[in-house]
């Protein structure tokens, strides 16, 4: 039973191209979620979604995308990076509500935007 | 803005000395969620609080939820070098259930 598993472990990408980042868990979880960590302010929710084909913003969307058509994967996009999108990225599932539900998290992304 | 409030940001301890962090809301919480990650990792569920002046405690380790639902607090007795990391409070976003919005940590380091 993997859990949640994240790829890449490590990225640098050039300001302008981009990514993604892939996300899977093998639970069964209906809600899964990427959150930014930055130093000093803890992790940030970018995107959310409570099933395959539902996903909604979080509070730090602007500059990313996600998609969700398997309950599985909940892969986040970074369209045209910039440098303030370096960061660890992680994801994170859980039964039901995400509010509600201790969440499972995978090992990170660790993004370099240059 | 941040939903909870979480101090101290910064706690070094010597081993064997105890240590807490607060929680607090300007809303009411349906629970709180405490997470522990320790350097370089990712952050690892320790515990929920549910109701009222809850009190759980996990070995060293004592959660507490306040009265009003509002406020919580992590205690370790006699911290061991083990305890280092950043420890997370996390609460349901005002108005939405499928947001879980976390404080900003406290950092615990443990001098040997």
């Amino acid at each position: 039973n993997a859990g949640v598993t994240q790829t890449p472990k490590f990225q640098v990408l050039k300001t302008g191209q981009s990514m993604t980042l892939q996300c899977a868990q093998d639970m069964n979880h209906e809600y899964m979620s990427w959150y930014r960590q930055d130093p000093g302010m803890g992790l940030r929710l970018i995107h959310y979604s409570v099933g395959a084909g539902i996903t909604d913003q979080g509070e730090v969307p602007n500059g990313y995308n996600v998609s969700r058509s398997t309950t599985e994967d909940f892969p986040l996009r970074l369209l045209s990076a910039a440098p303030s999108q370096t960061s660890v990225y992680f994801c994170a599932s859980s039964l039901g509500q995400g509010g509600n539900q201790p969440q499972h998290f995978g090992d990170g992304t660790r993004l370099s935007i240059l | 803005g941040q939903q909870v409030m979480q101090i101290p940001q910064y706690q070094h301890v010597q081993e064997g000395e105890d240590f807490t962090t607060y929680c607090n809301s300007s809303t009411t919480l349906s629970n709180i969620q405490w997470y522990k990650q320790r350097p370089g990792g990712h952050p690892v569920f320790l515990i929920q609080l549910v109701k009222s002046g809850e009190v759980k405690k996990q070995k060293r380790l004592t959660f507490q939820f306040g009265e009003a639902k509002k406020n919580s607090s992590l205690h370790i007795t006699a911290t061991q070098t083990t305890d280092v990391g950043t420890y997370f409070c996390a609460g349901p976003h005002p108005g939405s259930n499928y947001k879980l919005t976390f404080g900003k940590g406290t950092l615990l380091t443990v001098n040997p």
